[in-house]
């Protein structure tokens, strides 16, 4: 069965260093998104992304947070300057419009 | 800002018994409706969709739907050990299409007891 893939699995980074989080989204898949969640909080949606380009996003997705889809199979997610609060679990989801999305398996992101 | 709200539980139940799990949501406009199972440090697993009104199954799962009341609900039939895991509720706008975000609920905590 496809599957989005994450890396890295976990990722520590100090207060203030900038992060990339890598996913490569299901191949025949048109919607991207990045989903996070706080140790013991709900998912929280932080940005969707169609035909190159984001559809929507979330308060949480800051002037600190961008994407992009710098060749044709992957995604990711940059933090430019991390903060002690941004750390959680980050998701990577993708789906084709039709039903459900996919999850990736996340990449731990903790933030000293 | 939408609202989707689930007991955070837990909720136990013996062995072969049902689970019931209930999610209510705040936009009368939500069209589809997703139920995700989410083991402790794993992402969220897709179990079930629904989009109409009534019951939907699939094997020992059961989703309802009733938009009138902005409620729904997963079952699970004869339930095992290995259900055990958190359930997430999950809402979005369109019909099982476009580029919309979901909307979690805080998860129900399941646990079956042997």
């Amino acid at each position: 069965e496809p599957e989005v893939t994450q890396t890295p699995s976990h990722q520590v980074t100090q207060m203030g260093q900038e992060v990339i989080l890598r996913c490569v989204p299901i191949s025949n898949h048109l919607y991207f998104y990045w989903y996070r969640q706080i140790l013991g909080q709900k998912v929280e949606f932080l940005v969707s992304f169609y035909n190159n380009e984001i559809s929507e996003k979330s308060e949480i997705f800051d002037d600190q947070f961008s994407v992009e889809r710098p060749d044709g199979s992957n995604f990711t997610l940059k933090i430019r300057s991390t903060k002690l609060e941004d750390s959680a679990m980050y998701f990577c989801a993708s789906h084709r419009g039709l039903d459900g999305y996919t999850f990736g398996s996340g990449t731990r992101l903790t933030v000293v | 800002q939408k609202e989707v709200e689930q007991n955070s539980g837990p909720l136990s139940v013996p062995e072969g018994a049902i689970a019931s799990l209930n999610c209510t949501y705040s936009d009368r406009g939500s069209q589809s409706f997703f139920w995700y199972r989410q083991y402790s440090g794993k992402s969220p697993e897709l179990i079930m969709s629904i989009y109409s009104n009534g019951d939907k199954e699939d094997g020992r799962f059961t989703a309802q739907l009733n938009k009138a009341s902005q409620y729904v609900s997963l079952l699970i039939r004869d339930s095992q050990p290995s259900d055990s895991a958190t359930y997430l509720c999950a809402v979005n706008d369109v019909e099982g299409t476009g580029a919309n975000n979901l909307f979690f609920g805080t998860g129900t905590r399941l646990t079956v007891i042997p």
